[in-house]
């Protein structure tokens, strides 16, 4: 068990460009999600994925934002025209299972500097 | 909806005192409520998790937990606070009829001093 990967660890960009990350989840998990972490504040929900299928957005992910998930595998998450409010950390997190056996396990994260 | 409030930003103990770190819920029903760990420049690491099968709840590394419906508490506790402790500590709740999305707490960080 690799647990969940993100690449890359940290990117810096310029206002206006697009960028994209990938998050690897635990093989067997499911469900894939991913969530935004800016300084000094808890994650927050931005997406999930059940298999290939995206079963609910948060009304944080402006339509810059897509997420992916094509074979039920990997995720991607791209934010096109970057804005220096998107600087933030990038999580992604899986899990399987239903009620309470449903934890969600996190990856290192993606810091992302829009400058 | 759902929430999360966690009480005080910032917590410091002197190694070998007890930690105690607050955490309050909002909820229409029962939830299901977390404590993560975060250690600089790295992801959440589950702590423990309540699930109503006990109110109090043991977790990694000397953590524990007790759910209180009355007072729509869900405080983690540790008896002798460890100089490794010292990290982002994230309380999070979650609805226990149907839905994955898990709402967090805005974190606390725990300082220990030698």
């Amino acid at each position: 068990d690799t647990g969940v990967s993100q690449d890359p660890r940290h990117k810096i960009t310029k206002r206006g460009q697009n960028v994209t990350f990938r998050c690897d989840p635990i093989s067997e998990h499911n469900r894939l999600y991913w969530y935004r972490q800016t300084l000094g504040q808890g994650p927050e929900f931005l997406t999930y994925f059940q298999n290939e299928a995206q079963l609910e957005k948060s009304r944080l992910l402006s339509d810059r934002f897509s997420a992916e998930r094509p074979k039920g595998s990997f995720s991607t998450l791209e934010i096109q025209r970057t804005e220096q409010g998107d600087s933030a950390m990038y999580l992604c997190a899986s899990s399987q299972g239903w009620g309470s056996q449903e934890t969600q396990y996190f990856g290192p994260g993606t810091r992302l500097l829009v400058l | 909806a759902q929430s999360v409030t966690q009480l005080g930003s910032h917590v410091s103990v002197s190694e070998g005192a007890l930690v105690l770190l607050r955490c309050n819920y909002s909820s229409s029903v029962p939830p299901y409520l977390f404590w993560y760990v975060q250690y600089p420049n790295q992801g959440l690491q589950l702590l423990l998790k309540y699930t109503s099968a006990a109110t109090l709840v043991k977790g990694i590394n000397g953590f524990e937990a007790e759910f209180k419906k009355s007072e729509t508490s869900f405080h983690l506790t540790k008896p002798s606070a460890h100089m490794s402790d010292a990290a982002e500590y994230f309380c999070a709740v979650r609805g226990a009829q149907g839905g994955f999305k898990t709402i967090f707490g805005a974190g606390t960080r725990l300082f220990v001093k030698a």
